[in-house]
């Protein structure tokens, strides 16, 4: 069982560089999530996609764009990085056919650590 | 500020012993989840608590929801260094997802 799978685990970027990180997930899960986890902030979430076509910014969203190119994957681009967006970032699935952020729970992958220098 | 505030943010105590996490807002929430990460990894669910005032245990460790769905508190009984890790509330309110900041538990032999 892959579960929620994140690409690549470890990077290092120049600002001004762009990339994006990539996430798949096998569970048939219609939401997904976009987190950035920094020392005692807990997670924030950044965006995320209720079904396929859809997404919807989170409380951290300046800097970042993203794609839900089909069920399975939800991409998270970075245009133009900066030193602030130094952190470590996970994706995670839910299935919330029930409702937006319904009480099932979040599946994570074991996250990109993402370092700019 | 942060929507959900835990206490403490870390805690280090030796096996054996009794310990209470605390997870607080100042705004109501429909339900709340906590989570156990480990270094590494991302977050697992422990247990969602949708009901104001409700009582879940899971084996050693007890969850409380707040009567007025504010707080949230975990209690672990003759914690071992196998619960070691960072412990993590979280919750929908509006249209977004939050989490807490995390309180890091490390359990000594």
């Amino acid at each position: 069982n892959a579960g929620v799978t994140q690409t690549p685990k470890f990077q290092v970027l120049k600002t001004g560089q762009s990339m994006t990180l990539q996430c798949a997930q096998d569970m048939n899960h219609n939401s997904m999530y976009w987190y950035r986890q920094d020392p005692g902030m807990g997670l924030r979430l950044i965006y995320y996609s209720a079904s396929e076509g859809t997404t919807d910014k989170g409380e951290v969203p300046n800097g970042y764009n993203v794609s839900r190119l089909n069920k399975r994957e939800f991409s998270l681009r970075l245009e133009s990085a900066a030193p602030s967006q130094t952190s470590v970032y996970f994706c995670a699935s839910s299935d919330t056919s029930t409702g937006t952020h319904s009480n099932q729970p979040q599946h994570f992958g074991d996250g990109t650590r993402l370092s700019i220098l | 500020t942060q929507l959900l505030e835990q206490s403490p943010q870390f805690l280090s105590i030796q096996e054996g012993e009794n310990l209470t996490v605390y997870c607080n807002s100042s705004s109501v929430f429909s339900s709340l989840q906590w989570y156990r990460q480990e270094p590494g990894e991302g977050p697992v669910l422990l247990v969602t608590v949708v009901t104001g005032g409700e009582v879940k245990k899971l084996k050693r460790l007890t969850f409380q929801f707040g009567d007025a769905r504010k707080d949230s508190s975990l209690h672990i009984t003759a914690a071992q260094p196998g619960d070691t890790g960072l412990y993590l509330c979280a919750g929908p309110h509006g249209n977004q997802f939050y989490f807490g900041t995390g309180t890091s538990l490390t359990v000594i032999p």
